[in-house]
């Protein structure tokens, strides 16, 4: 079946530094992806749509200058943590849908667990 | 802007009984589909049931169901059979029918007791 993978799956990193999180689709090839970040104990919340060969389109209150996401290919979408901050401390799930498969649930990774100490 | 709901944080259920996750949403549209989602301790997403809102006819698999009622906004989950596997957070979701966009509930923990 139609797989999503993400890695890293465990990331620790330094207040100030960038980590880059990946997003690929193993046996599709996904023009749109999600990203999602879900604090301990709470829900899913949509971050940003990542559009293939074009900018990501960002939900409100989220800065694309923090979060940079580039999808340069159909299997292939990263999310940049910049000058993170230990606020930004979260686990971070990235999803997909097979295109043209209107009634296709999304494709869920992994998810990666960042700690920014 | 949509909005689900889910009212209950956690719940527990005896091994073998059954039990109801209740789910509410608020949307203006009139096609678009629900889903259930469990997420285990290994936080992997994982589909549960879903649901398009055109079709009257209740989702099941296997020994999960869902009740839809359309007019009341409502999409609870009923599992029967509670095994211990199925401990885990439910969340519950709603995808309108021109996007791939999922909106999630705030999760319910299911507990299960042997």
């Amino acid at each position: 079946g139609a797989v999503v993978s993400q890695h890293p799956s465990r990331v620790i990193c330094k207040s100030g530094t960038s980590v880059k999180i990946e997003c690929r689709s193993l046996d599709f090839q996904a023009t749109t992806m999600f990203w999602y970040r879900q604090f301990p104990k709470q829900s899913l919340m949509l971050m940003a749509t990542s559009n293939e060969g074009s900018k990501a389109t960002y939900e409100q209150g989220v800065e694309k200058d923090k979060f940079l996401i580039n999808h340069a290919s159909l299997t292939l979408s990263t999310l940049t943590v910049t000058s993170a901050h230990p606020e930004d401390s979260s686990f971070y799930i990235c999803s997909a849908v097979i295109p043209g498969h209107q009634n296709s649930p999304l494709h869920f990774g992994n998810g990666t667990r960042l700690t920014v100490t | 802007a949509q909005t689900v709901t889910q009212s209950q944080p956690e719940m527990s259920v005896q091994e073998a009984e059954t039990v109801t996750l209740s789910c509410t949403y608020d949307t203006s549209e009139s096609d678009y589909y629900l889903f259930w989602y469990k997420q285990p301790p290994s936080r992997q997403m994982i589909l549960v049931i879903r649901q398009e809102a055109y079709k009257q006819q209740n989702a099941t698999e296997n020994r999960f169901s869902v009740n839809f009622q359309k007019a009341a906004k409502s999409f609870s989950l009923k599992i029967s059979d509670s095994q211990l596997g199925d401990a885990a957070m439910y969340f519950c979701a709603y995808r309108a029918y021109n996007t791939d966009k999922l909106i999630f509930g705030t999760g319910t923990r299911l507990q299960v007791f042997p």
